[in-house]
């Protein structure tokens, strides 16, 4: 199992320029997760998907798009990128039964907007 | 408003030198309470949930307990490759999750 990976591991992007993070999980997981990491501010939530065919705003969606492609894939898209948009992006997935929901993280997409 | 806190930012112990690392929080109706180690360059990679008051949960050295408003993560005879930035969260309703900034851990051999 690869549990949850992430493309692309890097990148650079130019103000006002557009790109799409992909993720995906072998887990079999329902829900799955965008996080953006900054010094400083801890993970904060940009949005979720409770299961295939939903998604719902977290703490900083602003700037942010998000499609569950499936139950697999989970992308997320700058449509026009700021500099205030530089950090690390993390995916994480979980399942959805029971109360509490253990999440599993990818390794990460280190975005940088100039 | 839901809030996490971790203290300290930053603990540099000796080597099998015991201590704990504090998670207080203020969330309304807590689903559970989580603990992950980051190494790195690396995503976070799960330790413990926690769910109800007085629950303890041990793995190795670690071992996480939970009260009414804190968690703490005691770190027993702690090694080198112990040594990482460990990540509180909590979880409230609505599957909304919050993170505190973590406590960076250096054990010096």
């Amino acid at each position: 199992n690869a549990g949850v990976t992430q493309t692309p591991k890097f990148q650079v992007l130019k103000t006002g320029q557009s790109m799409t993070l992909q993720c995906a999980q072998d887990m079999n997981h329902n829900s799955m997760y965008w996080y953006r990491q900054d010094p400083g501010m801890g993970l904060r939530l940009i949005y979720y998907s409770a299961s295939e065919g939903t998604t719902d705003k977290g703490e900083v969606p602003n700037g942010y798009n998000v499609s569950r492609l499936n139950k697999r894939e989970f992308s997320l898209r700058l449509e026009s990128a700021a500099p205030s948009q530089t950090s690390v992006y993390f995916c994480a997935s979980s399942t959805s039964s029971g109360s509490y929901y253990e999440q599993y993280f990818g390794p990460g997409t280190r975005l940088t907007v100039t | 408003e839901d809030q996490v806190t971790q203290s300290p930012e930053a603990l540099r112990l000796q080597e099998g030198e015991s201590s704990s690392l504090n998670c207080s929080y203020t969330v309304s109706g807590l689903r559970g309470l989580f603990w992950y180690r980051q190494d790195p360059g690396k995503g976070p990679e799960f330790l413990f949930t926690l769910y109800s008051a007085g629950e303890e949960k041990e793995k190795e050295r670690l071992k996480a307990t939970l009260t009414k408003k804190e968690s703490f993560l005691h770190i027993t005879a702690p090694k080198p490759e112990d040594s990482a930035t460990y990540l509180c969260a909590v979880q409230a309703p609505g599957n909304q999750f919050y993170f505190g900034t973590g406590t960076s851990l250096t054990v010096i051999p």
